[in-house]
């Protein structure tokens, strides 16, 4: 079967980093993408994988191991803001459209 | 910024009914495509929508849902007769290529009672 795994929580400190893990099993690979998603709101696009190694965005980084199943979305200078759930979804190389998704971390900032 | 619009924000309707909900995708968008999420449930794909047709669904798309794009801008949702269980968060979302990320919509929340 398909299956994306996060860890359900984390708990980080306002200015630390954090790094959200994300592993799949799916049929084929095709893409990896990351959200944020505040509660009761929308997914809001973060970052997109597609070979090996790591994107960075500003605060927001992102890193995938194809061989390894494996992505992480790390996150720096964190902000009170930054609380949200983050959601992994893979694309497998049986779809161009459809998105199987994680069922997210939630990252809670402490001052 | 250009978003995808949906409409209503809020729908409550009768078990058995039907309801369409709506979006309006970004106007240079491609590919539009729906989504639920079941109150602290995964996000979930119902369906993609390419140059005028379906171009994938999941299971969960069953015969009680279709989808239209009625003119150049809107893009709907329709449950011919909703269960207790279509009570969720819906959102449509569009993308310039298949391959890039997705703007979702708002969303519209559905409780069927």
């Amino acid at each position: 079967g398909q299956n994306i795994d996060q860890p359900t929580e984390m708990t980080a400190t306002e200015g630390a980093i954090v790094q959200i893990n994300c592993t799949y099993q799916t049929s084929g690979f095709n893409g990896l993408f990351w959200y944020q998603q505040h509660a009761g709101e929308a997914p809001t696009f973060l970052s997109y994988n597609v070979l090996d190694g790591l994107e960075e965005k500003g605060r927001f980084s992102s890193f995938l191991s194809r061989s390894k199943g494996y992505s992480y979305l790390l996150l720096k200078e964190l902000q009170m803001k930054d609380s949200a759930s983050y959601l992994c979804a893979v694309r497998g190389s049986d779809s161009n459209y459809q998105l199987i998704w994680g069922a997210g971390t939630k990252l809670i900032i402490k001052p | 910024e250009p978003e995808v619009t949906q409409t209503p924000s809020h729908q409550v309707t009768q078990m058995g009914q039907e309801v369409i909900l709506r979006c309006v995708p970004i106007s240079n968008h491609l590919y539009f495509y729906w989504y639920r999420q079941i109150l602290g449930q995964k996000v979930e794909f119902l369906v993609s929508f390419y140059n005028n047709e379906i171009s994938e669904k999941s299971e969960i798309f069953d015969d009680q849902f279709s989808v239209e794009r009625p003119d150049g801008s809107n893009f709907t949702l329709k449950i011919r007769s909703t269960k207790l269980e279509d009570s969720a968060m819906y959102f449509c979302a569009s993308s310039v290529q298949a391959d890039w990320g997705y703007t979702f919509g708002s969303g519209t929340r559905l409780t069927v009672v």
